[in-house]
């Protein structure tokens, strides 16, 4: 079937625009995370949705950032008035989260860039 | 908050050479995982293994949880195995995701 996919693969864009960043998980998966890569760097929790539970947002760096998961699938990540130092690799991945295996299953990411 | 480290950070092999790649985790843990991310960006999962021991080809993995340790073995490496390999945990009662800063593997041909 097909993996988790995102979109659009690149951004780039100007200070103080808002820019929206789309993942679709890998369908029946429940969970979803996002993460945020910086060049060089490992990856950076941002959120993670669980079914029709309350999102873990303790990862998101500021209130700039928010999140939405509708239907239990599709996800949007929006970053408002963004700045530069915002400029990373936006990764997405969905689990079972069956409570068994939680193996994680990653898109390729969305590269963004803020001029 | 739980601390993540891998080592080493960097390694450099000739290709069929064997190496070990250790994580080291602060506190319980309910879920670890191993992922390779190759040269063009992709996260490839390659263990689930929150205890125990498992094998994959040239790849296994062992965990030792109430050691706070996990360790990936690599043997026969191709160049192919280049890029980074990350350990990622989550601790016992929550979903949140930690990344270790990952270990850069480079195989010469």
């Amino acid at each position: 079937g097909a993996g988790v996919s995102q979109s659009p693969s690149n951004k780039v864009t100007e200070k103080g625009k808002d820019v929206e960043l789309r993942c679709d998980p890998i369908s029946g998966h429940t969970a979803l995370y996002w993460y945020r890569q910086s060049l060089g760097q490992g990856l950076e929790f941002l959120i993670y949705f669980q079914g029709n539970s309350a999102p873990d947002k303790s990862g998101l760096p500021s209130d700039r950032f928010s999140a939405e998961r509708t239907g239990g699938s599709v996800s949007t990540l929006t970053i408002q008035r963004t700045q530069q130092e915002d400029s990373a690799v936006y990764l997405c991945a969905s689990s079972k989260a069956t409570g068994g295996e939680e193996t994680q299953y990653f898109g390729p990411g969305t590269r963004l860039l803020v001029l | 908050g739980i601390q993540v480290e891998q080592s080493p950070p960097d390694l450099i092999l000739q290709e069929g050479a064997n190496s070990t790649l250790r994580c080291n985790f602060s506190d319980s843990v309910n879920n670890l995982q191993w992922f390779h991310q190759n040269p063009w960006g992709q996260l490839i999962n390659l263990f689930y293994i929150p205890s125990g021991t498992k094998q994959n080809g040239r790849l296994s993995a062992t965990t030792v949880a109430t050691e706070r340790y996990s360790l990936l073995y690599i043997s026969s490496s191709q160049t192919t195995d280049s890029g980074v390999y990350f350990c990622a945990v989550s601790y016992t009662g929550g979903f949140k995701t930690i990344f270790g800063a990952g270990t850069r593997l480079f195989v010469k041909a």
